[in-house]
């Protein structure tokens, strides 16, 4: 089943402690990008990439660490996670230079930081 | 830049109402795409529908129909005889051909439609 999955799902932590969530596609995609959805706001892109070692800088990254070592992975890493990066965050995935097509999304991962 | 605008933030009606949820967008591009997402209670982003800005032509799918009016930079979106499962938080979603080749979504902020039986 063609599929974005992100890991955790949930994740209650505090100030200061480095983490990580996974975001790891089967569709062979070139492209890949984080988003946070924070209410009012819609999603804003975090980081994005249009493939292996090739990231950059969305509208609201800072704070986020990303890399893309792997052509299906693509990990988002807070090194230092304050309150305000408390929200839900996305995974996509999609082909390159095809904005025409869907994008698919992973199932969210809802990050509290205390 | 580009800039996306879901003016309504909450909208209730009865099971059966039709409802409209607006969507205005801002780009200079000539060429960019427009998109509806729905996000139901368990969270999940779910595609509904992609409109190039060269195709004006409005869709049905089933009870769900998509307006697109390149005059007044609109794409509503109305869901006739309305159910509960209906209820969500639906997007309104822009992207151009230039950002990211065309990948990078820019949201509106979302409207919250509430179905009662």
């Amino acid at each position: 089943e063609a599929q974005v999955t992100q890991n955790p799902r949930y994740l209650i932590t505090v100030t200061g402690k480095k983490l990580t969530v996974t975001c790891s596609q089967n569709m062979n995609h070139e492209y890949m990008s984080w988003y946070r959805q924070d209410p009012g706001l819609g999603l804003r892109q975090i980081y994005y990439s249009m493939n292996v070692e090739v990231t950059d800088k969305g509208d609201v990254p800072e704070g986020y660490k990303v890399s893309r070592k792997e052509k299906r992975n693509f990990p988002l890493i807070l090194e230092s996670p304050s309150p305000n990066q408390t929200s839900l965050y996305f995974c996509a995935s999609s082909f390159t230079g095809t904005g025409r097509t869907e994008q698919f999304f992973g199932p969210g991962t809802r990050l509290t930081v205390l | 830049a580009q800039k996306v605008t879901q003016a309504q933030t909450e909208i209730s009606v009865v099971e059966k109402e039709d409802v409209t949820l607006d969507c205005v967008y801002e780009t200079r591009d000539t060429t960019y795409y427009l998109f509806w997402y729905k996000q139901p209670p368990s969270g999940e982003l779910v595609f509904l529908i992609r409109r190039n800005s060269f195709d004006e032509q409005n869709e049905i799918s089933g009870r769900y129909s998509w307006n697109f009016q390149k005059s007044t930079s609109s794409f509503n979106f109305t869901i006739t005889a309305s159910q509960v499962v209906d209820s969500a938080v639906y997007f309104c979603a822009l992207s151009e051909a230039e950002d990211n080749a065309g990948n990078m979504l820019t949201f509106g902020g979302g409207t919250r439609l509430m179905v009662k039986p």
